[in-house]
């Protein structure tokens, strides 16, 4: 069972709310995503980071920010909320790959989700 | 244009009956192709991980076919429980980096019925 954890699960507030989703894991993978998904879409990469002080814009631009100052912690934060930033949001990690290890994989670990309404 | 299409969108079927679900992609080069079953308010759980030279995986009740010459990939799903009322996503990674780009489908919306 993966050791992923969002906070909060459930989230309304008014438009221009600075609001910030919270994203740790106790499995000390480097590598951590956000992935926003929107009822029947496919997931879309808004940031990832590498590793401490490491972050990078995904797919998907997004007007949220991130930082990773601890490699457990990676939390987004939106400075003025709107009602288009209504969504799921999806915190992941992965571990890197060390030397030639044929075992790893990359699998993708997910957090339960925050959902995000914008009034 | 890298793409994963899934079929179908949705699916409904009975307590205690087969399904498979199938997903086709042109991800290019290919790293590995996942599924994952997510349930609705929940985050996606990885269900199988096949790479270029697995056929097929089994995980309990489900089992995963890769066909990499035709790029096609299946779920088959045995005797269905209520439990198994998610959506299931297709996964694939290229090997165009370290990080191993990830191309998610849209998901199939299966609904067991009792």
């Amino acid at each position: 069972e993966a050791d992923i954890y969002q906070t909060p699960r459930y989230l309304v507030i008014g438009t221009g709310k600075k609001i910030t989703l919270e994203c740790s894991q106790t499995m000390g993978h480097d590598k951590m995503y956000w992935y926003q998904q929107d009822p029947g879409m496919e997931l879309h990469l808004i940031h990832y980071s590498y590793g401490v002080n490491s972050t990078e814009k995904g797919d998907l631009s997004s007007e949220s920010t991130v930082s990773r100052i601890r490699t457990e912690h990676f939390p987004l934060t939106l400075e003025s909320a709107r009602p288009s930033h209504t969504s799921q949001y999806l915190c992941a990690s992965s571990e890197s790959m060390r030397g030639t290890s044929s075992k790893w994989t990359g699998e993708l670990f997910f957090g339960e989700g925050s959902r995000l309404t914008v009034l | 244009k890298n793409q994963v299409e899934q079929s179908p969108q949705s699916l409904i079927i009975l307590e205690g009956k087969n399904c498979t679900l199938q997903c086709n992609y042109t991800v290019s080069p290919f790293s590995n192709l996942r599924w994952y079953k997510q349930d609705t308010g929940r985050g996606p759980v990885s269900l199988t991980i096949m790479t270029f030279s697995e056929n097929t995986k089994s995980n309990g009740r489900y089992t995963a076919t890769l066909d990499a010459d035709t790029k096609q990939s299946s779920l088959h799903i045995t005797a269905s429980q209520l439990s198994d009322s998610a959506s299931y996503i297709c996964v694939v990674s290229d090997r165009g980096s370290t990080l191993g780009r990830l191309y998610f489908g849209r998901g199939t919306q299966l609904t067991v019925w009792p």
